[in-house]
């Protein structure tokens, strides 16, 4: 069966620091790799998806960038962090063929200090 | 404008109640509706999916239902439980080359004892 796991849980980092999340999916090949990130009462919204290794797609201009160096692993990052990056972050994935939804790790809940 | 609202936004119910959630959409090309279940501070829960010719889908207490034609579906929740207490999200695909996937805002569901 698919497994996907994405760390840390929690995170508490400077304002300027850098960042790095990490997401792996085990079980599959070649799945869409996303990064959605969650404000406090809002909604998902779509940071980055991946079709394949190195081809990232960015949905809104932002502080973060992504990258995808394996066909299953996904890293979300920061080269400096503002305070409004704070908020949970979660990565998913879905089949490369078939459409049948995606699926999600447990978040990172990031706090911009 | 690829939407996806639910309703109502939050809501607080006594436990052993039934309860219905309700997501309107408008997306095209539709590929499949899933509802999720959210627990606080974790990752998103797939309940059910349901594509275009699917009417019901249950999965224990929880009936998905799919209205096509309205582009609406609704998640009822039978004898509900404490546990029960979470954000329930209406996730819609698009059927593109890459599954996009267009959000709800959710609904925060409360069980009181």
């Amino acid at each position: 069966s698919q497994t996907i796991h994405q760390w840390p849980a929690t995170l508490v980092q400077p304002v300027g620091s850098p960042l790095s999340l990490e997401c792996t999916v085990e079980g599959t090949s070649n799945p869409n790799l996303y990064w959605y990130r969650q404000a406090a009462g809002r909604g998902l919204q779509l940071l980055f998806y991946s079709v394949g290794i190195g081809q990232i797609s960015s949905e809104v201009p932002q502080n973060l960038s992504a990258s995808r160096p394996q066909d299953r692993q996904f890293i979300l990052s920061s080269k400096k962090l503002l305070l409004s990056d704070s908020g949970f972050y979660l990565c998913a994935w879905s089949p490369g063929t078939g459409g049948r939804g995606a699926f999600f790790g447990q978040g990172t809940r990031l706090t911009v200090v | 404008k690829n939407q996806v609202e639910q309703s109502p936004q939050s809501l607080i119910i006594l436990e052993g109640k039934n309860c219905t959630l309700q997501c309107n959409y408008t997306v095209s090309p539709f590929s499949n509706l899933r509802w999720y279940k959210q627990d606080t501070g974790r990752g998103p829960v797939s309940l059910t999916i349901m594509t275009f010719s699917e009417n019901t889908k249950s999965n224990g207490r929880y009936t998905a239902t799919l209205d096509a034609d309205t582009k609406q579906s609704s998640l009822h929740i039978t004898a509900s439980q404490l546990s029960d207490s979470a954000s329930y999200i209406c996730v819609v695909s698009l059927n593109t080359g890459f599954q996009k996937l267009v959000f709800g805002t959710g609904t925060r569901l409360l069980v009181s004892p």
